[in-house]
């Protein structure tokens, strides 16, 4: 059964920070990995999709890295800032096409 | 472009209540629909995923179903709420690789 975990839990860091989230999942055998942000009582906004044959995806300041093999992906956020906070989760779909979630980083950039 | 749209937004009901969630899609066919559930400070556990019209595989054997009457209208039902089905209902689409999710219905069962 595959299980995805996120660590920290939770993150608290000052503005202008570069910062690491990182998921960890248990079966190697996904199709892809998708990160996530959540704002507080709000639906899922998509921030980059990963297949299982990259390595990596950008987007303006943020860039996920995957390294299937050992089941892991990192989320880089650059110079990070007081809007992005928010709850970060990453979600793999696994050989059912089922989107199986980790539990989130809840994130906080100080001003 | 693709959109989704999740009703109501919130909802407060009754114990022993019965429960009709409802989520459409516009602008694709033939998407693989899920159904989650998030309990407060938690991940996104998943109930329910479709992959056509009427075919609904279940992840989680409680007092919910689902059903899929039309290509892109996904509901999410029970027949008699517990205290414990309180929670944040998202409704998400897959074409394609990518997810995209609803806005979410807050459901509390008082």
């Amino acid at each position: 059964k595959q299980e995805v975990t996120q660590i920290p839990a939770a993150l608290s860091v000052p503005e202008g920070e570069n910062l690491v989230l990182n998921c960890s999942f248990t079966d190697s055998a996904i199709y892809n990995l998708q990160w996530f942000r959540q704002d507080p009582g709000k639906g899922l906004t998509s921030l980059l999709l990963i297949q299982s044959s990259q390595r990596e995806q950008t987007s303006g300041r943020l860039n996920a890295s995957l390294d299937k093999s050992s089941g892991r992906s990192t989320l880089y956020i650059a110079a990070s800032q007081p809007g992005d906070s928010a709850t970060y989760l990453c979600a793999v779909t696994d050989s059912s096409y089922k989107l199986i979630f980790g539990s989130g980083t809840r994130l906080l950039v100080r001003p | 472009s693709q959109t989704i749209h999740q009703w109501p937004a919130t909802l407060v009901q009754p114990v022993g209540s019965p429960l009709s969630l409802e989520c459409t899609v516009e602008g694709t066919s033939n998407p693989n629909l899920y159904w989650y559930r998030q309990a407060a400070g938690r991940g996104l556990q998943l109930l329910f995923y479709s992959v056509g019209i009427g075919q609904i595989s279940s992840e989680v054997p409680q007092n919910l179903s689902a059903s899929r009457p039309q290509d892109r209208q996904f509901i999410l039902s029970s027949k008699k709420l517990l205290l414990s089905d309180s929670g944040f209902y998202l409704c998400a689409w897959k074409q394609g690789w990518e997810a995209f999710f609803g806005q979410g219905t807050r459901l509390t069962v008082v």
